[in-house]
């Protein structure tokens, strides 16, 4: 089945850096790569997602990059604020026709004022 | 309106009990499933469920049980509660496959059990 890695499992930055969060999957049939922010106390959500037609995907101050070759998918984080402090998720799904996802193993990230 | 409500939100119950977690989504997603998130964070799947299919973790004991009334529930009943269910467990819906392809999950808001 589908393995996903996420490095680092904690990041802390200053406000105002950039933070970069990374994850490697291992089937090349995944086709769908969402990611999640779970603020303290609460439910995951939904911030970008990338499909595999695709290599690069903005949103504001995030970003999220995709690598087909290599096998590893990127959250960019630019201009971080205190209220970017969460632990994010990162997934992959489609492998062998499934909708389920498999899920990263999450990374803290912590911004200081 | 709120798109994945389940209940109750903290449910504190003693070892050996019966208890039920209740989840609706209005999106009209063809897919509920639920979670369990222990304490080191991690996510992992109990049971996938449409109108096509269960699906369920084949690690997950069989304690736990999901029940479907329609598209729009998916609740979730465990027996005989033990100390290692406690974590906080989250509904989730999904609308799957088609034309689109693959979509994200939208979460409920969570349900923290304590089993004493």
């Amino acid at each position: 089945g589908e393995n996903v890695e996420q490095h680092p499992s904690t990041l802390s930055v200053q406000e105002g850096d950039s933070a970069v969060i990374k994850c490697t999957y291992s089937d090349s049939a995944s086709n769908y790569f969402p990611w999640y922010k779970q603020e303290l106390g609460k439910r995951p959500q939904l911030i970008i997602d990338i499909r595999s037609n695709v290599g690069e995907k903005k949103d504001q101050r995030i970003a999220v990059t995709l690598n087909k070759t290599a096998k590893h998918f990127s959250l960019h984080i630019t201009e971080t604020q205190p209220e970017d402090s969460a632990v994010y998720f990162c997934a992959a799904q489609g492998a062998g026709g499934s909708y389920i996802p498999t899920f990263g193993r999450g990374t803290s990230l912590i911004v200081h004022p | 309106d709120t798109a994945v409500s389940q209940t109750p939100k903290y449910l504190v119950t003693q070892m050996g009990n019966d208890k039920s977690i209740k989840c609706e989504q209005n999106l009209g997603h063809d897919t509920m499933y639920w979670y369990k998130q222990d304490s080191k964070k991690f996510l992992k799947i109990m049971f996938s469920y449409n109108n096509k299919e269960l699906i369920i973790n084949e690690t997950v004991p069989n304690r736990f049980s999901p029940k479907s009334p329609d598209k729009a529930h998916l609740n979730l009943h465990i027996n005989s509660l033990e100390l290692g269910d406690s974590a906080v467990y989250f509904c989730a819906s999904s609308q799957v496959g088609g034309q689109g392809g693959n979509y994200g999950y939208t979460f409920g808001s969570g349900t923290r059990l304590t089993v004493v």
